[in-house]
């Protein structure tokens, strides 16, 4: 089935150093969504990616779709304490529109 | 700011019993989804509904959950009889229309004894 898998699935990284994750996807997506999860907090949406190689860029985060739409990323340059949480991508369960979860990226930032 | 509410926030109940929790999603938007979190499994999603009509809970144990939607402004999600390996986070999230973000509630900490 459909599955959409992140990695690497935890992270440590120095203030001010850089962080990637990656996603991907067993199938074609048409749309991917980022959320990040704060340690006991809820889900919260960052970005929608729709267009094959689209790029978009928030502050000091940039999100990336893959040409083939199967892939993912999310990349923070250098990273802040502020930074520090749980970021999941969602794939669409075929043309519905559940999403599948990804399995997160557990970002921690050593100050 | 508008916000998904869920209640109650914390739950610890024994095995056996009945467990009931309730979402308002976000006024307007008209689909709603039930997750389930766990450190070993994720993001499950178990329900979703879309103008309060059930659309898909292939992910939900049948024989012990149950979620609806009585009207637009409550949706419920219910367990009996509850087991202790559902003890987990329960999220309820609401969107404004397909593919659109979806909005996350506070969650429901449920632990089972």
């Amino acid at each position: 089935g459909q599955q959409v898998m992140q990695i690497p699935q935890y992270q440590h990284v120095q203030e001010g150093e850089d962080f990637t994750t990656y996603c991907n996807s067993s199938t074609t997506l048409s749309n991917i969504q980022w959320y990040k999860q704060r340690p006991g907090g809820h889900p919260v949406f960052l970005i929608q990616l729709v267009k094959s190689g689209e790029v978009k860029k928030q502050k000091r985060l940039t999100f990336q779709f893959g040409e083939a739409k199967k892939n993912s990323s999310l990349h923070i340059t250098a990273t802040q304490t502020t930074d520090v949480g749980t970021y999941f991508c969602a794939g669409p369960k075929g043309t519905g529109n559940q999403f599948y979860f990804g399995t997160g990226t557990s970002l921690t930032v050593i100050p | 700011d508008a916000r998904v509410t869920q209640t109650p926030r914390h739950k610890v109940t024994e095995m056996g019993q009945e467990v009931t929790m309730r979402c308002q999603p976000i006024l307007g938007h008209n689909t709603v989804f039930w997750y389930r979190q766990t450190m070993m499994q994720g993001l499950e999603l178990l329900a979703y509904f879309r103008n309060r009509a059930p659309l898909d809970d292939s992910g939900m144990p049948k024989d012990r959950f149950s979620a609806e939607m009585p009207d637009a402004t409550l949706a419920t999600l219910k367990i009996q009889p509850s087991e202790p390996r559902d003890s987990a986070v329960y999220f309820c999230a609401s969107g404004p229309g397909n593919f659109q973000p979806q909005h996350f509630g506070d969650g429901t900490r449920l632990s089972i004894l």
